[in-house]
């Protein structure tokens, strides 16, 4: 089954410190996952997509198949990073639905 | 993103009665969704549609109905509500990405619905 794990539910760091969101996803093909992000008060968005590999607002993500993992990073955090991030698994069948993860807050301390 | 709203944004009702909530979007996507978020178990899909005469069923559809009156809009329906649908409800769209691809969702301000 296809599936995406996100397992801390809450993450706090100082400001300033390096900040890694887990996400590890199940999947028998050819996997393209997505970062979405929502800040207090704000909608849900797209942060990014590891088909793009571009960094966005310092964050990065790689893909690893080995250990199936799509961690999202970041070296120096800061307060406005604070937000729910959601991992997403881009479903396969012709409807191109996404599948995400159940998120983790990141809190940053300053 | 100001183009997609839901109405209403709040709503508190009770067991056993009907329920419609509404999302409009003004971005002329041809594709939409019905989301719910739960806290432990983020966003499920209940319900998407990828134009006027296509709906399909998520991966938690039992209890809610929808109808796709247009293309901008997609109005989802709790035919007779019950507690544990309480839930913070999200529409989205989206547009066709390049060779058919996934193009990235854009989503409502969410409508909190408690039912009693």
């Amino acid at each position: 089954a296809q599936r995406v794990t996100q397992p801390e539910k809450l993450l706090s760091v100082f400001k300033g410190a390096p900040v890694e969101l887990k996400c590890n996803y199940s999947y028998s093909g050819s996997p393209e996952l997505f970062w979405y992000v929502q800040y207090s008060r704000q909608r849900l968005q797209l942060l990014l997509r590891h088909i793009s590999r571009e960094s966005i607002k310092g964050f990065t993500a790689d893909l690893n198949k080995g250990e199936t993992s799509f961690h999202l990073k970041k070296p120096f955090a800061q307060e406005e990073d604070s937000a729910m991030y959601y991992c997403a698994l881009l479903l396969s069948g012709g409807y191109q639905k996404v599948t995400f993860g159940t998120g983790t807050k990141l809190q940053v301390i300053p | 993103d100001a183009d997609v709203t839901q109405t209403p944004r709040n709503r508190i009702t009770k067991t056993g009665k009907r329920i419609m909530l509404e999302c409009s979007q003004t971005k002329g996507h041809d594709r939409m969704y019905w989301y719910r978020q739960d806290p432990g178990l983020g966003l499920r899909l209940i319900y998407y549609s990828f134009d006027v005469k296509d709906i399909n069923k998520g991966e938690i559809s039992d209890g809610y109905s929808v109808s796709r009156q247009a293309q901008a809009k997609f109005s989802l329906s709790l035919e007779s509500a019950i507690p544990n649908q309480t839930a913070l409800y999200f529409c989205a769209t989206s547009d066709l990405g390049l060779a058919g691809g996934y193009n990235e969702q854009f989503f409502g301000p969410g409508t909190r619905l408690t039912v009693l």
